[in-house]
């Protein structure tokens, strides 16, 4: 019951730049609410990646940016590495009857 | 550092209840909101629910009815329980650290993830 979406699949060469698009709606993205990014390798706990839009916890590389405007937001990795094949989810705050937080549909970031 | 563990039984018969524990290291339960999230095999996550200190819970729509979650602040841990389990409810659940509404709704350190399988 995924209320963000995202592209399935993105891929790039290694050093090269990709992006991931979430969008939602007015009530969650759109009225505001912060989007979060997480990378997750299977078997392996989902890592925080950005928070607040466009903020890195400590640890992770600059590599990794967050965006949000309107209704959608993305994340862009440049210098693709092989390390960054993973699975990478959008994150926010909803107001309407779809629960507090809901998640993106998920995409499959592969290095070429 | 804070590390969450995820435990429980990983084989549950349909319309029993899937029972899980999450023990919190490096941190207090007293101190954080907690949340459970699943994710079903070959399919995205989903947000089960949040715990307060208070003990207080709020949960999806969709598994409201079925949800119940508790804290142990002696063990420094917590819990979930899913009534009336179906194979829909075959997923891997994780447990992790949720920041709340002041700082910024996201999740900060996740658990390592526990599969659960509902079968007979």
């Amino acid at each position: 019951q995924s209320v963000l979406t995202q592209p399935p699949s993105v891929s790039g060469a290694p050093g090269q730049r990709v992006s991931i698009s979430c969008t939602g709606n007015s009530s969650n993205i759109g009225a505001g609410y912060d989007v979060h990014w997480y990378q997750h390798l299977p078997g392996t706990a989902p890592k925080l990646l950005i928070f607040g839009n466009s903020n890195r916890p400590s640890g992770v590389p600059d590599r990794f940016s967050g965006s949000k405007s309107g209704t959608s937001a993305s994340l862009a990795i440049t210098g693709l590495q092989a390390e960054d094949e993973a699975d990478y989810y959008c994150q926010s705050y909803d107001s309407s009857m779809s629960g507090l937080y809901v998640f993106g549909t998920g995409t499959k970031v592969t290095v070429l | 550092q804070v590390q969450l563990q995820a435990s429980g039984p990983r084989l549950v018969k349909p319309s029993e209840t899937l029972s899980l524990t999450c023990t919190v290291s490096g941190d207090s339960v007293n101190d954080y909101y907690w949340t459970w999230i699943r994710q079903p095999a070959g399919k995205g996550l989903e947000w089960i629910g949040r715990l307060y200190p208070s003990g207080t819970t709020v949960s999806n729509p969709s598994l409201k009815t079925r949800v119940s979650m508790s804290l142990d602040t002696s063990k420094n841990q917590f819990y979930l329980k899913l009534s009336s389990v179906t194979a829909a409810d075959t997923a891997v659940y994780y447990c992790a650290r949720d920041r709340g509404l002041l700082s910024g709704n996201y999740f900060d350190y996740w658990g390592q993830g526990i599969l659960v399988a509902v079968s007979s």
